[in-house]
């Protein structure tokens, strides 16, 4: 069975840090580009950020440049997600999801149940 | 950076026909991908590049794409899906993904 486990989310103060990661099995994980998104509480979908099959290329959504550093170990079958100088508007449930193995295009075609980051004083 | 539109509902009677837009600058030149995401779950993808569904979809899901719409259409709609439906897309000039706002489908 392909699974994403996500885990690290929980309550921190604005200004602080926190690592997610995502655990993944059932799956050549170096062949597939991974992302994360989030979804603030009553909110959409929010896509955060992608990295390559070999890391080799990340991109941000806007908000979070600078602040929020994606990576992976293909030797773990693993995703993580740095997140710092946290803001209020950061709460949200963030997702890793699988792209593809050709573009970064793709679609997203599993996703794990995600885990819950509360940014609060 | 692109923008993606989408009605916040639509409703449907059970056994009728859900057609879902979303609306963006020429999408028809780009690959749509379609989720559901039922309350309190993650998101499912029911339709990648366009219209293909991908395995344990069933058929009465169909997305189709050209000019400044893509549409998913759900035929002989069931109370089951019920949900809220994403779509997405790729934007070549800020190397982002976009996600639309997302259509909530009630089922009468």
């Amino acid at each position: 069975d392909v699974q994403l486990v996500e885990s690290g989310g929980g309550l921190v103060q604005p200004g602080g840090s926190l690592r997610l990661s995502c655990v993944t099995s059932g799956f050549t994980f170096r062949s597939h580009s991974m992302s994360w998104v989030r979804q603030a509480p009553g909110k959409g979908l929010e896509w955060v950020a992608i990295i390559k099959q070999d890391g080799s290329e990340k991109y941000y959504v806007d908000s979070v440049k600078g602040r929020f550093t994606i990576s992976r170990d293909n030797a773990k079958n693993s995703l993580s997600l740095q997140l710092s100088s946290l803001r209020t508007d950061d709460t949200a449930v963030y997702y890793c999801a699988r792209g593809g193995i050709r573009y970064l295009s793709d679609g997203f075609d599993v996703w794990g149940q995600g885990t819950v980051v509360t940014v609060s004083s | 950076s692109y923008v993606l539109t989408q009605p916040p509902s639509v409703s449907v009677a059970p056994g009728q026909t859900a057609r879902l837009p979303c609306g963006g600058d020429n999408i028809g030149r780009k690959s749509v991908h379609w989720y559901q995401q039922k309350p309190g779950q993650a998101p499912v993808l029911v339709v990648y590049d366009d219209s293909v569904r991908p395995s344990g979809i069933p058929e009465r899901f169909f997305g189709s794409n050209s000019g400044n719409t893509a549409t998913l259409t759900i035929s002989r709609v069931e109370a089951g899906d019920e949900a809220d439906y994403y779509c997405q897309v790729w934007d070549t000039f800020s190397d982002h993904h976009v996600f639309g706002p997302g259509t909530k489908v009630t089922v009468l």
